[in-house]
Formats: structure tokens, sequence, C-alpha cells
């Protein structure tokens, strides 16, 4: 069966300090992987997706960038966090049309 | 414009009582559309998925229906329970495309 993993799980940053998270999937080959970031009391806003290995689309333009180095990992990062990126993120992974899987998500405090 | 939207924002209601969940959208064309429970702090899970020549799909407590013609969606809770305190996500999918819904925060007390 597929798994999906996120971490860390939580984390608390200064603002001007990079980040790195990371996500994996198992179970399953050529996912396409997205990174999602919720707001306290919003809805989901997709930030990246990704089709394969080095395909990266950004929705939205920030302080955010994604990589995808292996066929299963999925990164999201940053070089100077902003306060405003504090937010829950959750990762998520599709076979294709129709399915989306969620990982548990890391819980981020810019402080 | 693709567009999901959720009501109520919020609800309260007694533990074994019902509850009914709206979504409404405006993306087109329609593939399938998704309840997600999400738990404080958690990834959304998936409740139920209907394509759009389904009108109905139940999970246990929960049974969603669909209206494909007037583009609406309800998820009904029967005998809830304190564990359904939860947010409560529509998604509505084309193809690689996600349209989410603000969600229903639901809380059950007892």
């Amino acid at each position: 069966s597929q798994t999906i993993h996120q971490w860390p799980a939580t984390l608390v940053q200064p603002v001007g300090s990079p980040l790195s998270l990371e996500c994996t999937v198992e179970g399953t080959s050529n996912p396409n992987l997205y990174w999602y970031r919720q707001a306290a009391g919003r809805g989901l806003q997709l930030l990246f997706y990704s089709v394969g290995i080095g395909q990266i689309s950004s929705e939205v333009p920030q302080n955010l960038s994604a990589s995808r180095p292996q066929d299963r990992q999925f990164i999201l990062s940053s070089k100077k966090l902003l306060l405003s990126d504090s937010g829950f993120y959750l990762c998520a992974w599709s076979p294709g049309a129709y399915e989306q899987y969620f990982g548990p998500g890391t819980r981020l405090t810019v402080t | 414009k693709n567009q999901v939207e959720q009501s109520p924002q919020s609800l309260i209601i007694l533990e074994g009582k019902n509850c009914t969940l709206q979504c409404n959208y405006t993306v087109s064309p329609f593939s399938n559309l998704r309840w997600y429970k999400q738990d404080t702090g958690r990834g959304p899970v998936s409740l139920t998925i209907m394509t759009f020549s389904e009108n109905t799909k139940s999970n246990g407590r929960y049974t969603a229906t669909l209206d494909a013609d007037t583009k609406q969606s309800s998820l009904h809770i029967t005998a809830s329970q304190l564990s359904d305190s939860a947010s409560y996500i529509c998604v509505v999918s084309v193809g690689n495309q996600f349209y989410f819904g603000t969600g229903t925060s639901l809380t059950v007390i007892p």
C-alpha cells in the first residue's frame, strides 16, 4: 500500500532563516506531487505541483521554492522565511486524475 | 471562474444529532467530487468520492449526495459522535486540477 511521509511535524524558525520541508511517498512510482499551505481558518492554497523529476509548476509567486530530486521525494524550501510563511504545510500525492492523498502535515511557526 | 463554496462556515451540534453540510461549485467540466475530513493538526482524509454520474455515496455514518445539474453536494452525518469534530472539506477535480472549498468546522458537544 502507498504511504506518504512529511517531516518535521512541527517547526519553529526565526524570521530570515532558511527552510526545508521534506515529503516522500512509498509504494508507488511517478506520482504527481503537491505542496499546499493552510493558514489558520483558511482553505488549502496550492503552492507547487510536480508531474515528474525536475518538473515543478508554481501556482503562487512567493518566498518559497520546490524541488523534486527523486521520483518520490518533494522538497519545499525558502532562503529567508517571512512571518507570513507561518502555516500548516501539506504534501499530497496523486496517481493521476481523480485521486489525491495527503500527508500528515508540518506546522511551521515563524517568529 | 472555478470556485467551490461551503456552508455553513462552522456548526455546533449535540452528540447523537444529525447534520448536513453543503457544497456548491462552479467548476466545469466536472470530473469528481470528494469530501475530506480533517482533524485539527492532521492531513485531510477522504470520506467519499463521487463522479458526475453518481448521486449518492455512503461511508458508514457519512452520506454524500450530488446534484450535477444544480452543482450542489451535501454531506450528511448521522448520529454524530464526539470524534466527528473536525473540518470537512469539499474538493472538486478536473483531471489533475483540484479545487478546494474553505471547509466547514464541525464541533460535536456532549
